[in-house]
């Protein structure tokens, strides 16, 4: 158990919905990262919050958005949904803001879209 | 643009044998490499990291790796291999812009 915890662990929703998915990260740890794993493109970073800024911006769709709270949660928003976007969803947390940092990903969320 | 090319989808050894897993990648400079594992249904957990200085990087779960810039790769090692290594091994990269690329992923599949 990395101490990251994720939201619900499956979601099953129509194209053109929106859900959105939570990330409590471990205590502690002030950045959080948001990562895709899909067959078609593999593991790719989306965004990365450091003490409730944006850090960095991987590849994520406009329909895509992401926050970080005053508690250091994090909340990914996917709105629009498509086919394609049916993927696992990590969530991410490191102590410090640096990508180099270590990351201890949480079990994911199942997004499904049909 | 920074990439990653783990060459092999799938291996196969018989417990205690040798593990070698191959990761190339393609950076202008030396980037920050990274070996992380995932076991099915979970997310992904850092084996180790190569910033700087000594090439082979001792990792958890008795791994290696040798980060060799002349070949642009990062091979992760294991001298004995258990069942419980079964899992999914990603190879990532991180250059200047501080954002992670991954590999595809090499499947490990252990044999009694």
């Amino acid at each position: 158990d990395s101490g990251v915890t994720q939201t619900p662990k499956h979601l099953i929703t129509a194209t053109g919905q929106r859900v959105t998915l939570r990330c409590s990260p471990r205590s502690g740890d002030l950045s959080v990262y948001w990562y895709q794993q899909s067959l078609d493109q593999g593991l790719q970073f989306l965004i990365q919050y450091y003490n409730g800024e944006e850090r960095a911006k991987g590849n994520i769709l406009e329909r895509f958005s992401a926050q970080q709270f005053p508690d250091l949660h994090s909340e990914l928003n996917l709105s629009s949904l498509e086919l394609g976007d049916s993927a696992l969803y990590f969530c991410a947390s490191s102590v410090a803001g640096g990508v180099i940092d270590e990351q201890f990903f949480g079990p994911g969320t199942r997004l499904t879209v049909l | 643009a920074q990439s990653v090319t783990q060459p092999d989808i799938h291996i196969t050894v018989s417990e205690g044998a040798s593990l070698e897993l191959r990761c190339n990648y393609s950076y202008g400079a030396t980037p920050y490499l990274f070996w992380y594992v995932q076991s099915p249904g979970q997310g992904l957990q850092l084996l180790l990291k190569y910033f700087s200085g000594d090439t082979l990087v001792q990792g958890i779960k008795g791994f290696e790796a040798e980060f060799k810039r002349s070949q642009s790769s990062f091979n992760l090692r294991k001298p004995s291999v258990h069942w419980s290594d079964a899992a999914e091994y990603f190879c990532a990269v991180v250059g200047g812009s501080y954002i992670p690329t991954f590999g595809r992923g090499t499947s490990l599949i252990v044999h009694p």
